[in-house]
């Protein structure tokens, strides 16, 4: 079966530093890979995806994210956030053997001035 | 504008109580879900329909009911077997259960005492 870890509920970081929220995946064949946005008392928005191709993908709102097969990794980055991508953030994979998308538990970005 | 209208965004019941979430879809989508998300364990399962007339139960269906005799609506049941209903419910559709992205409403928090 498949599964999502995201080691760090919470990240804090300082308005226009750069971040990184970590995520990993373990499954036995090909996956599609999967970053949502929650902001709070909503529903989430796709960020980004990777299903084939270039291994760095370019999001909405100046994420993006690389798919790293040999790490099993799919880690999210910003260059320099703003106050504004307060969220929390969720990496899902889905099997291409079977139907279901898994989350991860999020991570909650925290930007402050 | 194309979407997907979850109602009402706050729900409260009294023990004891079936109550019915509903989920409407404009999108053509021909594959829905419903997500049940509390606080540390991300977003799981409950139900999901690939087709009209047609759902299967996901991770955790235990205590909920839904139906699918329309493509765009998708209502979900909370009875009163579900043991700890009190969360936030999650609706998504998408074109097909394939690597398509999933299209989330807004939610509906629903709290039971």
């Amino acid at each position: 079966a498949q599964s999502v870890t995201q080691l760090d509920s919470q990240v804090p970081v300082f308005e226009e530093a750069p971040v990184e929220l970590r995520c990993n995946y373990s499954s036995s064949v090909s996956v599609y890979l999967f970053w949502y946005v929650q902001y709070p008392n909503q529903g989430l928005q796709l960020l980004l995806k990777y299903l084939s191709g270039s291994t760095l993908v370019k999001g909405i709102n100046g994420f993006e994210a690389e798919f790293n097969k040999s790490q099993t990794s799919f880690h999210l980055r910003k260059p320099s956030v703003h106050i504004s991508d307060t969220a929390e953030y969720f990496c899902a994979v889905l099997n291409t053997g079977f139907q279901k998308l898994v989350f991860g538990t999020g991570t909650r970005l925290l930007v402050s001035p | 504008d194309g979407g997907i209208t979850q109602s009402p965004k706050y729900l409260f019941r009294k023990e004891g109580q079936n109550v019915t979430l509903s989920c409407e879809q404009n999108l053509n989508h021909d594959a829905m879900y419903w997500y049940r998300q509390d606080p540390g364990q991300g977003l799981r399962l409950i139900y999901y329909s690939q087709i009209v007339n047609d759902f299967q139960k996901g991770d955790i269906a235990e205590g909920y009911s839904v139906s699918r005799e329309k493509k765009e609506s998708f209502p979900l049941t909370v009875t009163s077997a579900q043991k700890n209903p009190t969360a936030f419910y999650l609706c998504a559709s998408s074109m097909g259960i394939n690597n398509s992205p999933l299209h989330f409403g807004n939610g509906t928090r629903l709290t039971v005492t």
